[in-house]
């Protein structure tokens, strides 16, 4: 299995452009998680999708932030407009289960290489 | 308060030496407690998951006080390729899945 894959991995843009972030989710899992990680706030959840349902996006932290699971195969992040504080690295993650009580080594979120966005 | 405290560190330890990382979750409710590992510039990965009895895995040891309210981590006998950041994750279901991931612990394994 190719593992979480993410693209683009990096991406430089301009204050005010759109940025669209792209995931593909292990094969299987039901489960697919938006994090974003900054020195200053560490990993931070952003969103996550069962059966690309939204389960919660408390997350998120403004309204210029959006994410879609179209099918189980592909999810996307999109942020508009932009701005430097956005500037961070976006990972994805995925997995059989959720972290809650459950069948041991089911739960593991596997993680993309992750986004490193820079907004000028 | 934070829901998940970590010591930032960074912990410098020479090879060979054992180090222990503890980490503190506030939410009495938590169900799941892992360790994930986090290199530089690269994406996180379990290292372990953490249950009630305590577990083991090679060098690692992991362990759970439910009462006190903390996770802690033991490397023995420690390698440069352990050096690493080292995530303490806790999770709970509130009506919905949440995951909270601590700041990490930064170990730096010398020669």
């Amino acid at each position: 299995d190719a593992g979480v894959i993410q693209s683009p991995r990096h991406e430089v843009t301009e204050m005010g452009q759109e940025v669209t972030l792209r995931c593909k989710p292990i094969s299987g899992h039901d489960y697919l998680f938006w994090y974003r990680q900054t020195m200053m706030r560490g990993l931070e959840l952003l969103i996550y999708f069962n059966n690309n349902v939204p389960i919660d996006d408390s997350g998120m932290p403004e309204d210029r932030f959006s994410a879609k699971m179209p099918n189980a195969s592909f999810s996307t992040l999109k942020i508009q407009p932009s701005e430097p504080r956005d500037s961070a690295v976006y990972f994805c993650a995925s997995s059989l289960a959720t972290g809650g009580a459950g069948v041991a080594g089911d739960n593991t979120q596997y993680f993309g290489p992750g986004t490193r966005l820079t907004v000028l | 308060r934070k829901e998940v405290e970590q010591d930032p560190g960074p912990f410098n330890v020479p090879e060979g030496a054992t180090v222990a990382f503890n980490c503190t979750y506030s939410n009495s409710a938590s169900q799941s407690f892992f360790w994930y590992r986090q290199d530089c510039r690269k994406e996180p990965k379990l290292l372990m998951s953490v249950y009630s009895s305590g577990n083991e895995d090679g060098r690692f040891t992991a362990q759970l006080n439910r009462a006190s309210q903390y996770i802690s981590l033991l490397i023995r006998d420690s390698k440069l390729s352990d050096s690493a950041t080292y995530l303490c994750v806790v999770s709970l279901n509130t009506g919905g899945f949440k995951t909270i991931f601590g700041a990490g612990t930064r170990l730096f394994v010398k020669a």
